[in-house]
């Protein structure tokens, strides 16, 4: 069965530029998450999506981040001026949210973001 | 505001010995705590779960520890394999809401 999958793996890209990074969770999942990890901060929570409604996006850092799930099978993140304070990774992750509770949470691999 | 926090950065442990993380939370809503491990490229993946109800779970050489009163769990690696060298982070939920991690714990198993 296929993970959660995204894509651009690595992306290098100048200030000011924008930059798209994509994510196609586990189908069935209904809960979806992007995250960004700095070393100051760890896994910083930027956005919850649950069935495709944004729930929770007071972790995007400010206006220059946005994000997007059309569908329950891609979702977008994306930085428009792109900053080199924006260079991390960035995880997207997928569960599937019951009465009962959360769930385990399945990462993709992650896109490394460099700004120059 | 970090609310659940990893304070050692890092940890080096001899092959076969005892590995203890420790994370500490301050929102005592947490009700639910996971440990996740990562490794370099890769994305984190489930380790262990505790729920509040419990003090301890155990899952083969992995055990985690709550201790609600002091709002601080840790993870038992017994015995540590060199295998077992990644990033812990630790995470917390308050009902059924979302995940906060902390900023983990880079763990290096020597030979």
């Amino acid at each position: 069965d296929a993970g959660v999958i995204q894509s651009p793996r690595h992306e290098v890209t100048e200030m000011g530029q924008e930059v798209t990074l994509r994510c196609k969770p586990i189908s069935g999942h209904n809960s979806l998450f992007w995250y960004r990890q700095t070393m100051m901060r760890g896994l910083e929570l930027l956005i919850y999506f649950n069935n495709n409604v944004p729930i929770d996006d007071s972790g995007m850092p400010e206006d220059r981040f946005s994000a997007k799930m059309p569908n329950a099978s891609f979702s977008t993140l994306k930085i428009q001026p792109s900053e080199p304070r924006d260079s991390a990774v960035y995880f997207c992750a997928s569960s599937l949210r019951l009465a009962g509770g959360l769930g385990e949470l399945f990462f993709g691999e992650g896109s490394r973001l460099t700004v120059l | 505001d970090q609310q659940v926090k990893q304070n050692s950065p890092s940890l080096s442990v001899q092959e076969g010995r005892i590995s203890i993380l420790n994370c500490d939370y301050t929102n005592s809503m947490f009700d639910y705590f996971l440990w996740y491990k990562k490794y370099p490229a890769e994305g984190p993946t489930f380790l262990i779960s505790i729920s509040s109800i419990k003090d301890k779970n155990e899952d083969g050489r992995f055990t985690v520890f709550l201790n609600k009163s002091a709002k601080h769990l840790s993870l038992h690696i017994v015995p540590s394999q060199p295998g077992d060298s990644a990033v812990y982070f630790c995470a917390a939920s308050s009902g059924t809401y979302k995940y906060i991690f902390g900023t983990g714990t880079r763990l290096k198993v020597l030979a």
